[in-house]
Formats: structure tokens, C-alpha cells, sequence
């Protein structure tokens, strides 16, 4: 099964501070990458597929990047709404996805 | 408005059985591949099972495989989960989740609902 390892599994930073989350998979999945957006007590939220593309809606502070086993997930200029976890999920191998472990992207 | 809509958790035992559904509605529920996900309390989230659109295809993760049945009826626009043998680590938050027709990305997600597995 391909492994999905975020890093940091946590992260401070202030609104408007710009902010990266790292996704590396343990094979090489192309650009299959999705990244969710999860806030306390709510169920997931797309955000970006295919590595770069924004799913229709999200802001364009956020932006994702990489292919192959390495993957970045961009916020410009955080916002007070950008406060939650974020996952990145692999479907390279679907339908049997796999997620990142997660990284808690908190206020400081 | 797309909702998906599960029910049926609660508390169960080891070893006891619990059997989830998620009510669809707002789009063609036939038209699309379903998903379960899970999320064990303060943990993060793992695929659990993978339903094709008419129902031939289906998908396991290791950790639930020969234990968990996922079926539907498209007549009632129904996706199910049929839990047995079920475990400590089995308790979590499960979310139904459709698989968008595009690239099969979990557009739309369920509120979830709660099983513990607890003596």
C-alpha cells in the first residue's frame, strides 16, 4: 500500500503569515494528490486535486504543488477560516486512497 | 443541494455487529461511486471501503477486509455499511463520502456517524 507522510504533523503561525504544509508519498503517484481541509467536529472539505488544481471555490491563497512522491500545500496570507487540519490523499492507486496523517495548522 | 445523511452508529461490544446507512439525496445517486471513511477519535482519516455506481465493484481496506460489507440500493438511494466482528480500534467517526465523476475525489461528505466498540 503507498504510505502518505505529512510534515509537520503541527504548525503555529499568525494571520497573515504565509504557510507550507509538506506531503511526501512512499512511491511515486504522479500527480494523483488531493489536499482536504478538516475543522473541529466537521467532516473533510476538498481543496485541491491533481496536485495544483483548485476545487471550485477555495480562495486562491491556497495553492498546491509537486508530483512524483512530493507534494506542497501553500497558504498565502492566512486567514482566521484557514484554522484547521489539513490532509493529503493519495489516489494514484484508486479506489483504495490512502491519506497523510494529518498537520494541525494552529494559531499562535 | 447534495446531502448525504448516515445513521446507525452507537455503542456495541467487541465482537458485536452494527450496520450503518447513508441517505442520499440531491443528485443521481446511481450515477456515482460511494465511499466509507473513518476517523478514529483525535486521530486522522482512513478509506475504509469503495462501492462501484452500480454496485458490481467493491473495495476493502486491509484493516476491515473479510469483517465489513458495503452494498447499496440506487432504488432508495442508499449506501450501507454492514460492520461484524467489530473491535476497540474500530471505534471512530464514519463518514460516507461520494466519489466525484471526474477523478473519484470525496466532493461531498456526511455529518458521520459515531461508533464505539466498548465492554
Amino acid at each position: 500500500a503507498i504510505r502518505m507522510t505529512q510534515s509537520p504533523s503541527s504548525l503555529s503561525a499568525s494571520t497573515g503569515d504565509r504557510v507550507t504544509i509538506t506531503c511526501r508519498a512512499s512511491q511515486g503517484i504522479s500527480s494523483y494528490l488531493a489536499w482536504y481541509q478538516q475543522k473541529p467536529g466537521k467532516a473533510p472539505k476538498l481543496l485541491i486535486y491533481a496536485a495544483s488544481t483548485l476545487q471550485s471555490g477555495v480562495p486562491s491563497r491556497f495553492s498546491g504543488s509537486g508530483s512524483g512522491t512530493d507534494f506542497t500545500l501553500t497558504i498565502s496570507c492566512l486567514q482566521s477560516e484557514d484554522f484547521a487540519t489539513y490532509y493529503c490523499q493519495q489516489y494514484y492507486s484508486y479506489p483504495m486512497y490512502t491519506f497523510g496523517q494529518g498537520t494541525k495548522l494552529e494559531i499562535k | 443541494e447534495v446531502q448525504l445523511v448516515e445513521s446507525g452508529g452507537g455503542l456495541v461490544q467487541p465482537g458485536g455487529s452494527l450496520r450503518l446507512s447513508c441517505a442520499a439525496s440531491g443528485f443521481t445517486f446511481s450515477s456515482y461511486e460511494m465511499n466509507w471513511v473513518r476517523q478514529a477519535p483525535g486521530k486522522g482519516l482512513e478509506w475504509v471501503s469503495y462501492i462501484s455506481s452500480s454496485g458490481s465493484t467493491i473495495y476493502y481496506a486491509d484493516s476491515v477486509k473479510g469483517r465489513f460489507t458495503i452494498s447499496r440500493d440506487n432504488a432508495k438511494n442508499s449506501l450501507y455499511l454492514q460492520m461484524n466482528s467489530l473491535r476497540a480500534e474500530d471505534t471512530a467517526v464514519y463518514y460516507c463520502a461520494r466519489a466525484d465523476s471526474v477523478a473519484g475525489l470525496f466532493d461531498y461528505w456526511g455529518q458521520g456517524t459515531l461508533v464505539t466498540v466498548s465492554s
